[in-house]
């Protein structure tokens, strides 16, 4: 059991670019969430896949976002034209089998906007 | 909608000391109960998790029990350690559409001092 990885582990970029981060999930997990987190804050859930299919975007999840989870394995997270707002922690997790499973969560990517 | 709150933070104790992290939930229907912790610089970590009224989880020496009729699940440890100076995150699963998305307390952070 590798855990769940993600990538960059930092991202550092000027307002109005463009990013996109990588999640791997535990290999034989089905089920893969993505949550932002910001200072001193619980993370707020931002996105729902089963398998390769996107099953829920919550209203946090601007038209500026998008992610991906192809072939339902690692999954993507982009954000186009970047707003001071974006900098947080974007975690990802992953459970398997049944609704119910514990999430297990990587180490997250922080976002600084300059 | 469903929510989680928790005691602010910190909670700054000396070695040895009894800890008590109050949480309280508001949800529709019958949740899952979890604690996660968060190290500096990582991802959360689940410590221990409840799915049902009275269920008692527990780990590395830390205990919560589920309680339906005062909506609570407090975290407690008899013995804190140095090592246990990180955030502490309340958690509970909102189903939705088949599967469970995580809705978390703000946290709170702990210090422990020789």
């Amino acid at each position: 059991d590798t855990g769940v990885s993600q990538n960059p582990r930092h991202k550092i970029t000027k307002r109005g670019q463009n990013v996109t981060f990588r999640c791997d999930p535990i290999s034989e997990h089905n089920r893969l969430y993505w949550y932002r987190q910001t200072l001193g804050q619980g993370p707020e859930f931002l996105t729902y896949f089963q398998n390769e299919a996107q099953l829920e975007k919550s209203r946090l999840l601007s038209d500026r976002f998008s992610a991906e989870r192809p072939k339902g394995s690692f999954s993507t997270l982009e954000i186009q034209r970047t707003e001071q707002g974006d900098s947080a922690m974007y975690l990802c997790a992953s459970s398997g089998g049944a609704s119910n499973q514990p999430q297990h969560f990587g180490d997250g990517t922080r976002l600084s906007i300059l | 909608g469903d929510s989680v709150t928790q005691m602010e933070g910190p909670v700054t104790l000396s070695e040895e000391a009894f800890l008590t992290i109050n949480c309280t939930y508001t949800a529709t229907g019958y949740p899952s109960l979890f604690w996660y912790v968060q190290y500096p610089g990582e991802g959360l970590q689940l410590l221990l998790k409840a799915t049902k009224a009275d269920d008692k989880g527990s780990n590395k020496g830390f205990e919560a029990t589920y309680r339906k009729e005062t909506t609570s699940f407090h975290l407690e440890k008899g013995s804190v350690q140095v090592s246990d100076s990180a955030v502490y995150f309340c958690a509970l699963t909102a189903v939705s559409g088949g599967y469970n998305k995580l809705i978390f307390g703000a946290g709170t952070r702990l210090a422990v001092h020789p």
